[in-house]
């Protein structure tokens, strides 16, 4: 079935430090999603890629999808204890109908300050 | 735009009873989801509905889990009995075109 990992699951950062989490799917993906929860709160949009290879800013986070469309990552730079929260990464394939989204298992973030 | 509204926010029931969680997706929203989240299993899926008609209820573990979606504006999952395994946050999403939103969602304990 249909299985999107991250790494690594739990990821402890100085604040100032960059932060970087890996998405991999064991199938090809039509495209990417990624989603913050703060904890205690819910999963919130970030962003969507599409394209192979496409790479978007948001201010201090870089996203990544890549040439396969079977990867992806998403980049911190110099980490903020507003950064604390789990990331996850979510993708759709052509197989999983209009609007169905797998969501992966998550990289949770702590930054000390 | 209020978001997707759930309530309640917190559930305590003893094993046994019956569940019933609310849902509001955001106007004009044609897809809404249900998810359950818990620190061993993650996010699942649990069903979604496009224009109100169940399009996908794979993910609904057992046969006391149930969900409607009686119009555009309201949606309900029900565990009818509830069991101790049961107990998790369970999120409700809406959505248009690709981003989800979800709601606050309800942590249930079940006792």
């Amino acid at each position: 079935g249909q299985q999107v990992m991250q790494i690594p699951q739990y990821q402890h950062v100085q604040e100032g430090e960059d932060f970087t989490t890996y998405c991999n799917s064991s199938t090809t993906l039509s495209n990417i999603q990624w989603y913050k929860q703060r904890p205690g709160g819910h999963p919130v949009f970030l962003i969507q890629l599409v394209k192979s290879g496409e790479v978007k800013k948001q201010k201090r986070l870089t996203f990544q999808f890549g040439e396969a469309k079977k990867n992806s990552s998403l980049h911190i730079t110099a980490t903020q204890t507003t950064d604390v929260g789990t990331y996850f990464c979510a993708g759709r394939t052509s197989q999983t109908g209009a609007n169905n989204l797998f969501f992966g298992t998550g990289t949770r973030l702590t930054v000390i300050p | 735009d209020a978001g997707v509204i759930q309530s309640p926010r917190h559930e305590v029931t003893e094993m046994g009873q019956e569940v019933t969680l609310r849902c509001k997706p955001i106007s004009g929203h044609d897809y809404l989801f249900w998810y359950r989240q818990t620190m061993m299993r993650g996010l699942e899926l649990l069903i979604y509905f496009n224009n109100n008609v169940p399009i996908d209820d794979s993910g609904m573990p057992e046969d006391r889990f149930s969900a409607k979606m009686p119009n555009a504006s309201f949606s309900t999952l029900k565990i009818q009995p509830s069991e101790p395994r049961d107990s998790a946050v369970y999120f409700c999403a809406s959505s248009l075109s690709y981003g989800y939103t979800f709601g606050s969602g309800t942590r249930l304990t079940v006792v």
